[in-house]
């Protein structure tokens, strides 16, 4: 199956870190992605990993892959109100078209 | 640097009636084109995607159909509009390299 799935809410205070989590259970996947959707507006490619990388690390953005697991997780470092979001994973899937499948995306609300 | 536009950005449109909506990619050659939909739930559902001019693979039986005529231009059609086919439709375009999507700001449509 291609499904990816996350949590729908995440609630956290500003300058606290979080955690959005994500399961794929396509193990060919080559490529992963994080991206951001504001309200009204198209998604905002944030980060990527190619699949043989553990870790890797954009400014506040960490992003981890735990290829046994099919895991991945994308951990903002000191969150700010700006980064209320909806944020979606999504992997690369076999097939013609270099198709992408998302997960439902994952709430993200920033309190003060 | 490349850019994607989508227009138009609302619409509101009653059951029956015909439906064009365009995206335009501006800065490239010869990309991988997709169209998304996405319900009120939240998840995106790829409907159509183009590898080139004229060429339209389907993901999704459905009402809607896409069409390619130019290198950088995407038309979905519908000849007769339904109230399911509500929703925020997405347009993006794939650059070459890990095989990352970026979006255009989509547009709004409501059946009525």
């Amino acid at each position: 199956g291609e499904d990816v799935e996350q949590s729908l809410f995440l609630s956290v205070r500003e300058g606290d870190s979080s955690v959005i989590n994500c399961t794929y259970t396509d193990s060919s996947s080559t490529y992963l992605y994080w991206y951001k959707q504001e309200p009204g507006a198209g998604l905002q490619l944030l980060t990527y990993i190619f699949s043989n990388m553990d870790m890797k690390q954009d400014q506040r953005l960490t992003v981890l892959l735990n290829k046994k697991d099919k895991h991945l997780s994308l951990r903002i470092a000191d969150t700010q109100t700006g980064d209320s979001a909806i944020y979606f994973c999504a992997e690369k899937i076999g097939g013609g078209g270099n198709k992408l499948t998302f997960g439902t995306g994952t709430q993200l609300k920033v309190e003060l | 640097s490349q850019t994607i536009h989508q227009w138009p950005a609302t619409l509101v449109q009653p059951v029956g009636s015909p439906l064009s909506l365009e995206c335009t990619v501006e800065g490239t050659s010869n990309p991988n084109l997709y169209w998304y939909r996405q319900a009120a739930g939240r998840g995106l559902q790829l409907l159509f995607y183009s590898v080139g001019i004229g060429q339209i693979s389907s993901e999704v039986p459905q009402n809607l159909s896409a069409s390619r005529p130019q290198d950088r231009q995407f038309i979905l059609s519908s000849k007769k509009l339904l109230l399911s086919d509500s929703g925020f439709y997405l347009c993006a375009w794939r650059k070459t390299g890990p095989y990352e999507q970026y979006f255009g700001p989509g547009t709004r449509l409501t059946v009525t």
